[in-house]
């Protein structure tokens, strides 16, 4: 089956640690995307990548980090540095580079708490 | 860059009746409108989309609407169901911001 795949599901940061979440898709989509969703909010963007090699700070990158090594991934780091990282995190792909009109296809999540 | 408004952020219908979310936008320029239905737990589902060549977009119980003049699109549900129970969101996409920016989302629950 395509789809995108996300894991841990859940994941525990303590104090001070960088935590890394996984995000994998065999569409052979183009673009990737990290969202932050937070209880009553929409999705804000972390960051995106239009193709392997490059990606884009979104609107609230700070206290993240990303890589496109590869086309099918997209991992995505939260550093120390992001002070609130409790958070529902969402990973989307679409078969465009991003400004064209194509849907976005999301993940199931991956729910991070700190200890 | 764009900004989406979503309204209401609660809805609660009895079943069989309809439900109606709207969204406005700021970017005049925006081309594509997309709705999600989130479950508890899980991802964002496209549910239905539209692009602004088109005023209207139906599939089977589910329509978009858009008024490009007055910046604002609405989903419509009819004869709703348990299981259309969810979160939905509306999202644009602007051309000069050129991302998806998202409403903040609508809880609709369908009493039996």
């Amino acid at each position: 089956d395509g789809g995108i795949t996300q894991s841990p599901k859940y994941l525990f940061r303590k104090e001070g640690q960088n935590v890394t979440l996984s995000c994998e898709q065999n569409l052979n989509h183009d673009a990737m995307y990290w969202y932050r969703q937070d209880p009553g909010q929409g999705l804000r963007l972390i960051y995106y990548s239009q193709i392997v090699n490059d990606f884009q700070k979104g609107d609230i990158a700070e206290g993240y980090s990303v890589s496109r090594e590869k086309k099918e991934s997209f991992p995505l780091t939260v550093t120390s540095a992001q002070k609130n990282p409790t958070a529902f995190y969402l990973c989307a792909s679409s078969p465009d580079r991003v400004n064209g009109n194509q849907p976005q296809h999301f993940g199931d999540g991956t729910r991070l708490s700190i200890l | 860059g764009e900004n989406v408004e979503q309204h209401p952020s609660t809805l609660s219908v009895q079943e069989g009746d309809s439900a109606v979310i709207k969204c406005t936008y700021s970017d005049s320029a925006s081309n594509y409108f997309p709705w999600y239905k989130q479950e508890l737990g899980k991802g964002p589902q496209l549910i239905i989309d539209i692009r602004s060549n088109v005023g209207e977009k139906k599939d089977q119980r589910i329509a978009v609407t858009l008024n490009k003049t007055a910046k604002h699109f609405s989903l419509h549900i009819t004869e709703t169901q348990p299981e259309d129970s969810a979160v939905y969101f509306c999202a644009a996409k602007g051309f000069r911001y050129g991302k998806l920016t998202f409403g903040q989302g609508t809880i609709l629950t369908v009493h039996p």
